[in-house]
């Protein structure tokens, strides 16, 4: 079957250390890989993309990878900080029409020690 | 410019019964799709609205049934309302020559008792 997972319910970093978040697809093959950021009682908020013919993308203390051929990407906050603490989504458009029905995974609840 | 609002915030409901819910997408957007969340969980997409037409449908029951407006704004209809109905429910918009990049709405949580 189908699915998407994400490495941990959560993770605890210290401020100013690098959260790694990870999220591991099978029997897809996805034009591109989202992330959202969900905080508790609230809808996903879009932080970034990345299409199947890139590798790594950045924004400010973002990065996202992509591994078509690991079925993987990693999302990565560098200088982390309390106010990163957040669930982080990863999603899929797995049907390659473009038409934006995404896939999510279960999330993975970032809490960043101060 | 406003976001994606929805409506109610917050609804009860008795099993057996029936729930509307409201979504007014992002100003520009011509795209609306709901997702369900249960507690702990991912958001589960449901269906699409584009055009006034259901375009995409994930895997839910008939009870689930929706409808978009000449003004894009969308319902979500659910009969027939089980105690596994219960979850926050969300509303995103796009724009379907844009970015694929998906707007949500603060949701509604409806509980079912």
């Amino acid at each position: 079957s189908q699915k998407i997972e994400q490495n941990s319910e959560a993770l605890n970093i210290q401020e100013g250390k690098t959260a790694t978040l990870t999220c591991n697809y099978t029997n897809y093959s996805p034009a591109y890989l989202q992330w959202y950021r969900q905080d508790p009682g609230r809808g996903p908020v879009f932080l970034l993309l990345i299409r199947e013919n890139e590798k790594e993308k950045r924004k400010e203390r973002l990065k996202v990878t992509f591994d078509t051929t690991l079925k993987q990407s990693l999302f990565h906050i560098t200088a982390s900080q309390p106010a990163d603490s957040a669930t982080y989504l990863c999603a899929l458009d797995i049907s390659r029409t473009g038409r934006r029905a995404l896939t999510f995974g279960s999330g993975t609840r970032l809490q960043v020690q101060p | 410019d406003a976001g994606v609002t929805q409506s109610p915030t917050h609804l009860i409901k008795t099993r057996g019964q029936q729930v509307t819910l409201r979504c007014s997408p992002k100003s520009g957007h011509d795209t609306v799709s709901w997702y369900q969340q249960a507690l702990g969980q991912g958001p589960q997409f449901i269906f699409q609205y584009y055009e006034e037409e259901e375009r995409q449908r994930g895997n839910f029951p008939d009870r689930f049934s929706g409808h978009q407006f000449p003004n894009y704004s969308s319902e979500l209809n659910v009969n027939a309302l089980l105690l596994g109905d219960s979850a926050l429910y969300l509303c995103a918009s796009s724009f379907r020559e844009g970015s694929y990049e998906q707007y949500f709405g603060p949701g509604t949580r409806l509980t079912v008792t």
